[in-house]
């Protein structure tokens, strides 16, 4: 069974911390694996990784694949309190283009 | 551009009735729409997937009689909560894609509460 796996649930940190969240999946046909960002409502894109040891970079946040090892982590430095919100993991997988999600790790920066 | 709107954003019902919820892609047309259910803290549940003129594709376990979807055209497909009951409540996300899986846009959710 397709499962992706995310840690940890949740964090607690201290505005300027530097937070690693991280993904790990077990699927068949592996396609690419995204991240998103939820605060309120609805979730929004972040990454999308389709190739091991490739770093993506938007500002604070950047985010790594390892095929081999089957996981990425979305790093976030210097976080700032807008920065709380639920860090969604989904992998594509398979022929029809599903979307696997994980559970989220819910992020809280305090000031 | 790439702007998913979702009618109502909220909605109270008495149990037993039935609630209707829009999925809009409002400057792109659509080739899939995904409907998905979040408890609170919880991830998103894919519930169903919706291609423009045909059967909806239900995930394991998601009833097809109460949960009827409907894709009208390629910016609009409905959710229709058939016989809420309390159990129903929930918060419903749509997401309308248009290419690949990083051109998945989400709506900002309805939130459902059957008393």
């Amino acid at each position: 069974e397709d499962k992706v796996v995310q840690s940890p649930l949740s964090l607690v940190v201290h505005e300027g911390d530097t937070v690693t969240l991280n993904c790990s999946y077990e699927v068949t046909n592996f396609r690419s694996l995204l991240w998103y960002k939820q605060e309120k409502k609805a979730p929004t894109f972040l990454f999308m990784l389709t190739s091991s040891g490739i770093e993506k970079k938007s500002g604070r946040l950047s985010s790594i694949l390892d095929k081999k090892e089957l996981f990425s982590i979305l790093n976030i430095t210097a976080t700032q309190t807008g920065d709380s919100a639920i860090y969604l993991c989904a992998v594509e997988a398979g022929n029809n283009r599903k979307l696997i999600w994980g559970l989220g790790t819910s992020l809280a920066v305090n000031p | 551009g790439a702007v998913v709107s979702q009618h109502p954003s909220w909605v109270i019902c008495k149990s037993g009735t039935s609630v209707k919820i829009e999925c809009r892609s409002l400057d792109f047309q659509a080739t899939t729409m995904f409907w998905y259910r979040q408890f609170p803290k919880q991830s998103l549940m894919l519930m169903a997937t919706s291609n423009e003129g045909s059967k909806a594709t239900y995930e394991q376990g998601v009833e097809k009689d109460k949960f009827l979807i409907n894709h009208a055209s390629l910016t609009l497909s409905t959710l229709t909560v058939t016989s809420a009951h309390p159990e129903d409540s929930s918060f419903y996300i749509c997401s309308a894609m248009r290419g690949g899986p990083e051109t998945q846009y989400f709506g900002p959710g309805t939130r459902l509460l059957v008393l």
